[in-house]
């Protein structure tokens, strides 16, 4: 699988988007882009996957570059209950490799 | 939308006992379940990998003998620490791969103190 970079943390104020980016430059042809979070002492919480298109659900957008090797994860508007572990994972093997992630504080 | 079920969500036992943990896929059957462990301020670790009726296929450096998957049905997933030490308390979590979303639901998580 090929391996994913985050920054270690960041802050956003509430209410404002909170853009979470994600560099996966070794990444493969056929490799998913998956998102994942983790709140304190729960387990992860999946929020969105892509290959090359840009996605949207409920909970976020995903924006995928074109030569797909780094991707940003868009929560429109963050609250206090966003804030989480949030991991970049590329999925080739069926297995998901989870590395350091970006802590997201979101500040009143 | 999927839920996986794992139980306990604590257990605290004594040094040199067995604790087994269930993870259980409620309403979709899962042919592939994962169990990580996660120490404080880590990442998750993956340990192995299981499928349904066959031998779990361990990552490098987990001791096959020490923690025991059994995947039995499409449904249930167990993992058994045996004679657990002090230096297996974790966070340990499960996850079931829906092969019909390409969806991966992790469980709750148990925490295991071994004092």
């Amino acid at each position: 699988d090929a391996k994913t970079t985050q920054p270690p943390s960041m802050d956003c104020a509430e209410g404002r988007a909170a853009n979470l980016p994600c560099n996966h430059s070794t990444i493969s042809g056929n490799e998913y882009v998956y998102w994942y979070r983790q709140i304190h002492s729960q387990g992860p919480q999946y929020i969105i996957h892509g290959l090359k298109n840009n996605e949207t659900n409920e909970m976020a957008s995903l924006i995928i570059t074109e030569d797909r090797k780094s991707s940003t994860l868009i929560l429109p508007h963050a609250t206090l209950r966003d804030t989480a572990v949030y991991y970049c994972i590329a999925l080739n093997t069926d297995k998901l490799i989870f590395g350091t992630g970006t802590r997201l504080q979101v500040f009143p | 939308g999927a839920v996986v079920s794992q139980h306990p969500s604590w257990v605290i036992c004594k040094s040199g006992t067995s604790v087994k943990i269930e993870c259980r896929s409620l309403d979709f059957q899962a042919t592939t379940m994962f169990w990580y462990r996660q120490f404080p301020k880590q990442s998750l670790m993956l340990m192995a990998t299981s499928n349904e009726g066959s031998k779990a296929t361990y990552e490098q450096g987990v001791e096959k003998d020490k923690f025991l998957i059994n995947h039995a049905s499409l449904t249930l997933s167990t993992l058994t620490v045996t004679s657990a030490h002090p230096e297996d308390s974790s966070f340990y979590i499960c996850s079931a791969q829906d092969r019909g979303n390409y969806g991966y639901t992790f469980g709750s998580g148990t925490r295991l103190t071994v004092v």
